[in-house]
């Protein structure tokens, strides 16, 4: 079965804190996808981040990193100097090659000033 | 790129009455488009799978003469919701699958992007 878990519901960091919101998966096939996507106020769905399973590597993009460990099936993502713009709703996601997409049940994150 | 436009934003009506609400693909074809349903505070529910020229795959418990989806060509999807009640009212996302550079697209491949969402309030 294909299932995403985010464990935390909402968190709140004073701004220029650091913070990392944890994805935890499930998957039985051997190649997938997991994704990040940011949902603000406005409801629209940003996509973040894609990463294959067969790469593990770390990735930073400013102050975005993602973590990747297969061996715990996570997919954590870590704001590094919060800030006001990047409180919004965080989902997971999981998907096969060409498959529908499994979206946690989101991380609401706000940054208080 | 592949950005993602659904009209409209936000629709009132009446109940009993159906609504339409567009999914376009802007710089990208999309063969396949996705329709979520959102509720407050909530994560996406997938309603139904959208493949241009063949019907829709709907998920299990949504009511395909309902939720009536047309995939007419590569960058345009529908959604009808038809006889609409207050408690249809809630949040609809489409989005649509980019092949990636490689298959003619202009994105990541095999990522969904998310078109703006349409906040439905069925009076």
């Amino acid at each position: 079965a294909q299932k995403v878990t985010q464990a935390q519901t909402e968190i709140s960091v004073v701004e220029k804190e650091d913070v990392t919101l944890d994805c935890v998966y499930e998957t039985r096939d051997t190649t997938y996808y997991l994704f990040w996507y940011k949902q603000p106020p406005s409801g629209e769905l940003v996509f973040l981040i894609r990463r294959n399973s067969f790469d593990e590597q770390n990735e930073i993009s400013g102050r975005y990193s993602w973590n990747f460990q297969k061996s715990t099936s996570s997919f954590n993502f870590t704001i590094t100097a919060s800030q006001v713009v990047d409180s919004a709703v965080y989902f997971c996601a999981l998907s096969g090659v060409g498959n529908q997409f499994y979206f946690g049940t989101g991380t609401s994150l706000t940054v208080i000033p | 790129g592949a950005v993602v436009s659904q009209h409209p934003s936000r629709v009132i009506c009446k109940s009993g009455t159906s609504v339409k609400i567009e999914c376009r693909s802007l710089d990208f074809q999309a063969t396949t488009m996705f329709w979520y349903r959102q509720f407050p505070k909530q994560s996406l529910m997938l309603m139904a799978t959208s493949n241009e020229g063949s019907k829709a795959t709907y998920e299990q418990g949504v009511e395909k003469d309902k939720f009536l989806i047309n995939h007419a060509s590569l960058t345009l999807s529908t959604l009808t919701v038809t006889s609409a009640h207050p408690e249809d009212s809630s949040f609809y996302i489409c989005s649509a699958r980019d092949l990636g550079l490689a298959g003619g697209g202009v994105g990541i491949a095999d990522t969904q992007y998310f078109g703006p969402g349409t906040r439905l309030t069925v009076l």
